[in-house]
């Protein structure tokens, strides 16, 4: 079945700093992968996605690009800020899924000024 | 994008009561509603998938006569936790797509906590 696989948090950065939350996936045919954003006290929300090999996800300086032949999205932004702190997860879409989605285990971010 | 709305947002009952969660789709039909459960520092799961005019589909492991899931219409499906017990407190939220393929984006309803005493 399908799986998706995150690096475990939580993750503690310095305001600026660079981000990255790997994420692996496993599953057959073509995917789509998803990164969702929770912060706290909130549901989740579409934070980038991207639907085919090679495509690049961005939205609010993160980025995730589709990489097929290493199974990756992982997410990265150059700059982080506290706002940023919360908990993200990556998702995946298997074909014939209709919107049922697979979900990471979450990486919490914890962004200090 | 299209909206998905939860009620309520967060919930305490008593042991044994039983508490009906809803989900709505404000903007667009939906044939199809995910249930998702989310545990205290931990990821979503998958409870099952409500579908307009039959029966759900429920994951494996979960109950579906303590969890039951009325999907009456193309923009309401509910969720009520019957017989509630401390351990079923949790953040439930559901998801619902908007019709038109593969690449159709799921929204979220804001979740809802619901705290057993």
């Amino acid at each position: 079945g399908n799986s998706v696989t995150q690096m475990e948090g939580p993750v503690t950065l310095s305001e600026e700093a660079f981000l990255t939350i790997n994420c692996t996936y496993t599953a057959t045919g073509y995917p789509s992968l998803f990164w969702y954003v929770q912060y706290p006290g909130e549901g989740l929300q579409l934070l980038l996605k991207a639907t085919k090999a090679d495509d690049k996800g961005s939205n609010k300086g993160f980025e995730a690009t589709y990489r097929k032949e290493t199974t990756s999205f992982h997410l990265e932004k150059g700059s982080v800020q506290v706002s940023d702190s919360a908990v993200y997860f990556c998702a995946l879409r298997g074909n014939n899924a209709g919107n049922m989605l697979t979900f990471g285990g979450g990486t919490r971010l914890m962004v200090k000024p | 994008g299209a909206v998905v709305s939860q009620h309520p947002s967060w919930v305490i009952c008593k042991s044994g009561t039983s508490v009906k969660i809803e989900c709505r789709s404000l903007d667009f039909q939906a044939t199809t509603m995910f249930w998702y459960r989310q545990f205290p520092k931990q990821s979503l799961m998958l409870m099952a998938t409500s579908n307009e005019g039959s029966k759900a589909t429920y994951e494996q492991g979960v109950e579906k006569d303590k969890f039951l899931i009325n999907h009456a219409s193309l923009t309401l499906s509910t969720l009520t936790v019957t017989s509630a017990h401390p351990e079923d407190s949790s953040f439930y939220i559901c998801s619902a797509g908007v019709p038109g393929g593969a690449n159709t984006e799921a929204f979220f309803g804001q979740g809802t906590r619901l705290t057993v005493v």
